[in-house]
């Protein structure tokens, strides 16, 4: 089955610092979503993205979904502590109702 | 004030015990879907309903039931075959299954078996 791999699983950084969290999927994805979890609470949607090679932002945040539609990244410029939580990709792939979540990377931020 | 509610918080049972755990949303979606969290894990997919009286198994469905007699609610029993119940568990909808549609989620029940 589809399955969705994300990388790093812990990111420590320096409030200021940025950061990025990798997702690649098995199968070719026929969109990507990204959601965030803050600790002790539950997934909040962030973004979509459709089109191969789409870039999308929301102020620091930089979302990207790679050419084979089998990857995508998260950027986050100068991190704050609210940026603290876990941030999970999934996938929908060509054919299926179900969303494949990624295992999530968890960021901290040391102020 | 529209929106996902999952009861209760958080749950303690003993082995051998059947659990059901509610949720019920208020935003008119279709589609709604459990999911299972474990410490340090992402979400894996325990069942899934398109449409009232009707559902789907998810990568996990073995010792779990579910039942969608009403487009609000999607209850969730973890039966005593499920060999390790101990998780968090999440409760999603969204306005119709499959590609395009964001999922809500509601605020997680923690269930505890010793």
């Amino acid at each position: 089955g589809q399955q969705v791999m994300q990388i790093p699983q812990y990111q420590h950084v320096q409030e200021g610092e940025d950061f990025t969290t990798y997702c690649n999927s098995s199968t070719t994805l026929s969109n990507i979503q990204w959601y965030k979890q803050r600790p002790g609470g539950h997934p909040v949607f962030l973004i979509q993205l459709v089109k191969s090679g789409e870039v999308k932002k929301q102020k620091r945040l930089t979302f990207q979904f790679g050419e084979a539609k089998k990857n995508s990244s998260l950027h986050i410029t100068a991190t704050q502590t609210t940026d603290v939580g876990t941030y999970f990709c999934a996938g929908h792939d060509n054919a299926g109702n179900m969303l494949t979540f990624g295992g999530g990377t968890r960021l901290m931020v040391k102020p | 004030d529209g929106g996902i509610t999952q009861s209760p918080k958080y749950l303690f049972r003993k082995e051998g015990q059947n659990v059901t755990l509610s949720c019920e949303q208020n935003l008119n979606h279709d589609a709604m879907y459990w999911y299972r969290q474990d410490p340090g894990q992402g979400l894996r997919l325990i069942y899934y309903s398109q449409i009232v009286n009707d559902f789907q198994k998810g990568d996990i469905a073995e010792g779990y039931s579910v039942s969608r007699e009403k487009k609000e609610s999607f209850p969730l029993t973890v039966t005593s075959a499920q060999k390790n119940p101990t998780a968090f568990y999440l409760c999603a909808s969204s306005y119709l299954a499959g590609n395009g549609y964001e999922q809500y989620f509601g605020p997680g029940t923690r269930l505890t078996v010793t």
